[in-house]
């Protein structure tokens, strides 16, 4: 079955600056690829999602990007505010109704 | 977005009695729905996908006879976890997908969770 992997676990950046997540797919057939945001104690949304038959996507202050032949997509946050502090996780989707995670980044972003 | 709904939101139990927690679709029809086990700081892990009107296919090492699911219609799905013991403690939620334009594959709308605390 499909597996994601997910790097890094978490990561501190200072306000402003960038944040970038990667994860990795092992499922050749997987074409779509969501990214949730969860906050402490609260379901996860949906901020971005790609599919297979594009490279890149962008919302505001948000992207990502996929590389379908190394099988890897990453998430791009820019300017980045206290708010975007939470547990970022990807997930690939390999058949019309299956959705695989990766194992989360937590994001702290220091004001 | 749509609203998938999960009741309920906390539950205590005592070891050995059973739980049931729902999870409604509340203005799509989800034909399909998935349970996920969350432990803390750790990810969604899949234990589940829950089919209406047939029998619910368990992922490798998940106890479907632990883990009842049923899916009797196409807005509610239920996870019941039998004799819970204190291991099974967790965060359980469930998500449900909507055809979107004819496409399958496509955004999950997460219920809001149950924190399960067996005691």
């Amino acid at each position: 079955g499909e597996n994601v992997e997910q790097h890094p676990s978490t990561l501190s950046v200072q306000e402003g600056d960038s944040a970038v997540i990667k994860c990795t797919y092992s499922d050749s057939a997987s074409n779509y690829f969501p990214w949730y945001k969860q906050e402490l104690g609260k379901r996860p949304q949906l901020i971005i999602d790609i599919r297979s038959n594009v490279g890149e996507k962008k919302d505001q202050r948000i992207a990502v990007t996929l590389n379908k032949t190394a099988k890897h997509f990453s998430l791009h946050i820019t300017e980045t505010q206290p708010e975007d502090s939470a547990v970022y996780f990807c997930a690939a989707s390999p058949r019309n109704n299956d959705m695989r995670f990766g194992a989360g980044t937590r994001l702290t972003v220091k004001p | 977005g749509a609203v998938v709904s999960q009741h309920p939101s906390r539950v205590i139990c005592k070891s050995g009695t059973s739980v049931k927690i729902e999870c409604r679709s509340l203005d799509f029809q989800a034909t399909t729905m998935f349970w996920y086990r969350q432990f803390p700081k750790q990810s969604l892990m899949l234990m589940a996908t829950s089919n209406e009107g047939s029998k619910a296919t368990y992922e490798q090492g998940v106890e479907k006879d632990k883990f009842l699911i049923n899916h009797a219609s196409l807005t509610l799905s239920t996870l019941t976890v039998t004799s819970a013991h204190p291991e099974d403690s967790s965060f359980y939620i469930c998500s449900a997908r909507r055809i979107t334009g004819g496409l399958l594959n496509t955004e999950a709308f997460f219920g809001q969770g149950t924190r399960l605390t067996v005691v």
